[in-house]
């Protein structure tokens, strides 16, 4: 079936890394996507790794993928309270390529 | 500049009533999706439509009626709103085509239902 599961809430230190996981099931995963949602507004696309991919790195962003344990990972270098958002990980599906599966966001607090 | 806008951006109604939310998109897209956000920040996908033509229609009640008049807009309307309406939702662009189909969403409309 398909399911997107994440951990709701992450706390860290500001300058700190910031580690967030997401889990998925359907293997014929095409693409798999981090969105991130600032308080009151909409979602804004982080980060995308195609699932031939072992990892992509985009200035603070890392997206480390295992595909054999379908586990998608975004590491965010040096977090500062900028990054306070809710974090989103999403697949498309190779069966349905319009449709994206998001799962249930977690929910990043920086402390100082 | 903006690239998919929505309106209004809040929504206060009664039970019962009718209501439409209007999306447009200025990035010359194909598709245009709404989602629906609860209040637990789950997102679920209500409709889609690719040139005006229904490509997705997950599990929705009948009172939720999608309209494409051209490629650049997506209305949802609303018969006779319940309780459990109450949510943001939000609208979204893509070109299917494209690799990967990264989809743009607008700010959203948050929607109480009293």
């Amino acid at each position: 079936g398909e399911d997107v599961e994440q951990s709701l809430f992450l706390s860290v230190r500001e300058g700190d890394s910031s580690v967030i996981n997401c889990t998925y099931t359907d293997s014929s995963s095409t693409y798999l996507y981090w969105y991130k949602q600032e308080p009151g507004a909409g979602l804004q696309l982080l980060t995308y790794i195609f699932s031939n991919m072992d990892m992509k790195q985009d200035q603070r962003l890392t997206v480390l993928l295992n595909k054999k344990d379908k586990h998608l990972s975004l590491r965010i270098a040096d977090t500062q309270t900028g990054d306070s958002a809710i974090y989103f990980c999403a697949e498309t599906l190779y069966s349905s390529a319009s449709k994206i599966i998001f799962g249930s966001g977690t929910r990043l607090s920086i402390r100082p | 500049d903006t690239a998919v806008s929505q309106t209004p951006k809040y929504l206060v109604t009664q039970m019962g009533n009718d209501k439409s939310i209007k999306c447009e998109q200025n990035l010359g897209h194909d598709t245009m999706y709404w989602y629906k956000q609860d209040s637990k920040k789950f997102l679920k996908i209500m409709f889609s439509y690719n040139n005006k033509e229904l490509i997705i229609n997950e599990t929705v009640p009948n009172r939720f009626s999608p309209k494409s008049p051209d490629k650049a807009h997506l209305n949802l309307h609303i018969n006779s709103l319940e309780l459990g309406d109450s949510a943001v939702y939000f609208c979204a662009s893509s070109h299917l085509e494209a690799v990967p189909e990264t989809q743009y969403f607008g700010p959203g409309t948050r929607l109480l239902v009293l």
